[in-house]
């Protein structure tokens, strides 16, 4: 079973649309984060949500909204899609929202925007 | 906030050789030092990790240590294997999130 598991593994879309990834983890861990991995591989935190709970958002652009509907889901919606946007987005949970212990990551989406 | 620094960012390394990479980091609160490997295409996966009461942790090829006094930790590898080729990634986590580094590309050369 996979622990922390993203869907869609790839998107290909055009600037202005919408769209949304989501991740569900089955490891009963109680936080979730968003990082977006640019071309140069530098993994950047977007969001964490902690029970359903936003407790850290980034200088993120209002375009993207995270929404969790319960602590198992973290999804990520996307407005008005931009070029530099393309990126992989990963998902990864945690056991401890106190100090981030035992990050465990999902496979990732990488978002192409054309 | 946080801000960890990763160097070098690429390394080449003969096999059977060691490799070293570097990191410092700001926060004096931080107290948990874990390091990712990944692979091309996969996702970031946890090698080994350090907390601050700690000095020096070791697992079999892989070796951390940490200089809670002066901000670094490092991680070594030895008697590196081809399949160590990849992205390697510091970690420092404060609280409630862990902030990376900008990663080291390490090549292993035949």
């Amino acid at each position: 079973d996979t622990a922390v598991s993203q869907t869609p593994k790839y998107l290909v879309t055009q600037m202005g649309n919408d769209k949304s990834i989501k991740c569900e983890q089955n490891l009963g861990h109680d936080t979730m984060y968003w990082y977006k991995q640019d071309s140069k591989k530098f993994l950047k935190i977007m969001f964490s949500y902690n029970n359903k709970e936003l407790i850290i958002n980034e200088t993120v652009p209002n375009r993207f909204s995270p929404k969790s509907p319960d602590k198992a889901h973290l999804n990520l919606h996307i407005n008005s899609l931009e070029l530099g946007d393309s990126a992989v987005y990963f998902c990864a949970s945690s056991s401890n929202s106190q100090t981030a212990y035992g990050y465990t990551f999902g496979s990732g989406t990488r978002l192409t925007v054309v | 906030g946080e801000n960890v620094e990763q160097h070098p960012s690429t390394l080449s390394v003969q096999e059977g050789d060691s490799a070293v990479i570097k990191c410092t980091y700001s926060d004096s609160a931080s107290n948990y030092f874990p390091w990712y490997k990944q692979e091309l295409g996969k996702r970031p996966q946890l090698i080994i990790d350090i907390r601050s009461n700690v000095g020096e942790k070791k697992d079999q090829r892989i070796a951390v240590t940490l200089n809670k006094t002066a901000k670094h930790f490092s991680l070594h590898i030895t008697e590196t294997q081809p399949e160590d080729s990849a992205v390697y990634f510091c970690a420092a986590s404060t609280y409630d999130k862990i902030i990376f580094g900008k990663g080291t590309r390490l090549h292993i050369l035949p």
